[in-house]
């Protein structure tokens, strides 16, 4: 079972922030807060992961909480091209297999 | 390539038929993972390979199905006496080793009729 809890959908308007949540309550102190993507018809795209401290790339920000039980994924600027499938993972470093959830549909408008 | 290939891109069969489905993961990489998706659903895990071993086969629903990597390298999905709930994307993925970003492949539609 997928140890992560992510709301089914989302708005957010082209240009601006979107912000996506992820609870993990039970998250281990081992284990890594994954974010995948999917866009429609395609396989899934690593985005960006994080331990405990805030990480940022090319794509997109990780903001976990202190106490790890929550992570927030942001994108700072949507554009159409980001609407999408989002999957909020947990993956311990001495395992390989990803389990997805339902993840949180992203929609951005114009 | 640079990428995860996965061959065919769709298959049709027919219940009952036999088949394999291709994956080629990214040069060097040690892990693989087969996962399948059905329509409106996240992916669900079926196998991992680190090497040339199946290091975690818990996700597949039963005898029917069954994976190789026998070189470490490529990998085979077979699927024996297909059902059409077989029918989904069998997606494929590699990363450097286990526990590390995963890369995919545009997956195999697989329909049984």
């Amino acid at each position: 079972d997928a140890k992560t809890t992510q709301p089914p959908s989302m708005d957010c308007a082209e240009g601006r922030a979107a912000n996506l949540p992820c609870n993990h309550s039970t998250i281990s102190g081992n284990e890594y807060v994954y974010w995948y993507r999917q866009i429609h018809s395609q396989g899934p795209q690593y985005i960006i992961h994080g331990l405990k401290n805030n990480e940022t790339n090319e794509m997109a920000s990780l903001i976990i909480t202190e106490d790890r039980k929550s992570s927030t994924l942001i994108l700072p600027h949507a554009t159409l091209r980001d609407t999408a499938v989002y999957y909020c993972i947990v993956l311990g470093s001495n395992t390989g297999k990803l389990i997805f959830g339902q993840g949180t549909t992203l929609q951005v408008k114009p | 390539g640079a990428g995860v290939s996965q061959t065919p891109s769709n298959k049709v069969t027919e219940k009952g038929k036999y088949v394999e489905l291709r994956c080629d993961p990214i040069s060097g990489h040690t892990a693989l993972y087969w996962y399948r998706q059905s329509l409106g659903q996240g992916p669900e895990f079926l196998i991992y390979f680190q090497g040339t071993g199946a290091a975690d086969d818990s996700g597949l629903p039963n005898d029917r199905f069954f994976a190789v990597r026998p070189e470490g390298s490529v990998s085979t999905l077979k699927i024996q006496r297909t059902e059409r709930g077989d029918s989904a994307v069998y997606l494929c993925a590699s990363s450097l080793t286990g526990g590390q970003k995963a890369f995919f492949g545009q997956g195999t539609r697989l329909t049984v009729v």
